[in-house]
Formats: structure tokens, C-alpha cells, sequence
């Protein structure tokens, strides 16, 4: 299965200020790329995802970047906000570029530091 | 609400034994995933089903089972509980697979299971 690997596991940033959480994965056939942000006690829940046929997409202060060469991808978060504080999860296809069950990375605990 | 039922909410039980977990999809989703989420293992996929047919396999163990029924609801099975198997198990569910449309999961609110 697709392997992915999210750093850092742990990004304290001030009120305000960008926070960026990098991913990276395995699979060239990957064409799916979602994030995931989840409360504490809480469901999983999409804020934002990417195909591979595209390199960017924006929605309001979130943003990801796919770099298909590379393989990696990122999230993008400006004007951080304290309800920003969470776990952030990226994402990819089990098994490479099927609509199957996904592979998560070990997650980033974001903080937001009034 | 994403829409997906899990019961139960929490369900405490002892080492060795066997408990089902339920899942009832968004309406109109005819695909079920369950994952398991641990503080060591992280977010890891189980299995998916499909309109009723077992569709993928992940890191599922031999001991867990699941099905999908024709109604769509779909139940995980856990037997010969161990220590290790504590954890929360969550359901998601999609519109279907399909290699062209993207394929957006929306999550139940879990299971916490406690093996004492």
C-alpha cells in the first residue's frame, strides 16, 4: 500500500502567522490527495483536497499545493485563528491511484498561540 | 453531522471476547471504510465494501471481520479481544470508487473501544 510521511508532528505558531504541514508519499499512480482536521474527541472532517491534475487549490485562509515530480504536497494555513488549533491528517489513496480506503500521515498538532 | 451513524458510542469489554460495531452510511453512499485510530498506530485503514461486495483490504486482522448488508449498513466484527485492540474504530462513507470523480470520505463520530 501508498506510504506517506507528514512533518512536522508538532507546529506552534503566533495568532495570526502562517502554519504550513508538508507531506510526502510513495505512490507515483496517487491522483488524490485530502487533509483532514480533527478535534480533540472528534470525527475526522475535510477541510480541503487535490487531485493530481492540478498544483494548487484555495479555499479562503487554506490552501494545498501538489508537486507531482516531487511527490509531496502541502497545506497551507494564513491568518491563523485559535479554532485553527487541531490535529491535521494528509492523506493519499491506499493503494495508489484507486478510489479505495486511504493511507493517513501520523498527523500534525497544530497550536495556536494567542 | 457528516450524515454517518456509528453505535455504539462506547463499549467496554474483557480480553478474549467478540463485539460487533455498526455503521450506517449518508444516505445515497454506497461505500463503507472503517479505520482504526490508536495513539501508536495512528489512522489506519480496515477495509472497504462497496453496494455489498468486500472492495479493498488494508491492515485489517485476521480476527476482525466486517460485512455490508443490502440495506448498506455495514457491521465490524472483533474477536478474541486483546489489550492492544483498544482504540477508537471509525466508519466512513462515500458516494461509490471510481477512478475519475473524486472520492470524499465523510466520518461517523466512532467507537471508543475499551479491552480490559
Amino acid at each position: 500500500g501508498e506510504n506517506v510521511e507528514q512533518h512536522p508532528s508538532t507546529l506552534s505558531v503566533q495568532e495570526g502567522d502562517s502554519a504550513v504541514i508538508k507531506c510526502t508519499y510513495s505512490d507515483s499512480a496517487s491522483n488524490y490527495f485530502p487533509w483532514y482536521k480533527q478535534e480533540l474527541g472528534k470525527r475526522p472532517q475535510l477541510i480541503i483536497d487535490i487531485r493530481s491534475n492540478v498544483g494548487e487549490k484555495k479555499d479562503q485562509r487554506i490552501a494545498v499545493t501538489l508537486n507531482k515530480t516531487a511527490k509531496h504536497f502541502s497545506l497551507h494555513i494564513t491568518e491563523t485563528q485559535p479554532e485553527d488549533s487541531a490535529v491535521y491528517f494528509c492523506a493519499a489513496p491506499y493503494s495508489g491511484g484507486g478510489a479505495d480506503g486511504l493511507t493517513f500521515g501520523k498527523g500534525t498538532h497544530l497550536i495556536i498561540q494567542p | 453531522d457528516s450524515g454517518v451513524t456509528q453505535t455504539p458510542k462506547h463499549l467496554i469489554t474483557a480480553t478474549g471476547q467478540r463485539v460487533t460495531l455498526r455503521c450506517s452510511p449518508r444516505s445515497g453512499d454506497l461505500s463503507v471504510y472503517w479505520y482504526q485510530q490508536s495513539l501508536d498506530q495512528g489512522l489506519q485503514f480496515l477495509i472497504q465494501y462497496y453496494n455489498g461486495e468486500e472492495r479493498a483490504k488494508g491492515n485489517i486482522l485476521e480476527r476482525f471481520s466486517a460485512q455490508q448488508f443490502p440495506d448498506l449498513h455495514s457491521e465490524l466484527n472483533l474477536s478474541s479481544l486483546e489489550l492492544g485492540d483498544s482504540a477508537l474504530y471509525f466508519c466512513a462513507s462515500s458516494t461509490g470508487f471510481s477512478r475519475i470523480a473524486k472520492n470524499i470520505q465523510y466520518f461517523g463520530a466512532g467507537t471508543r473501544l475499551s479491552v480490559l
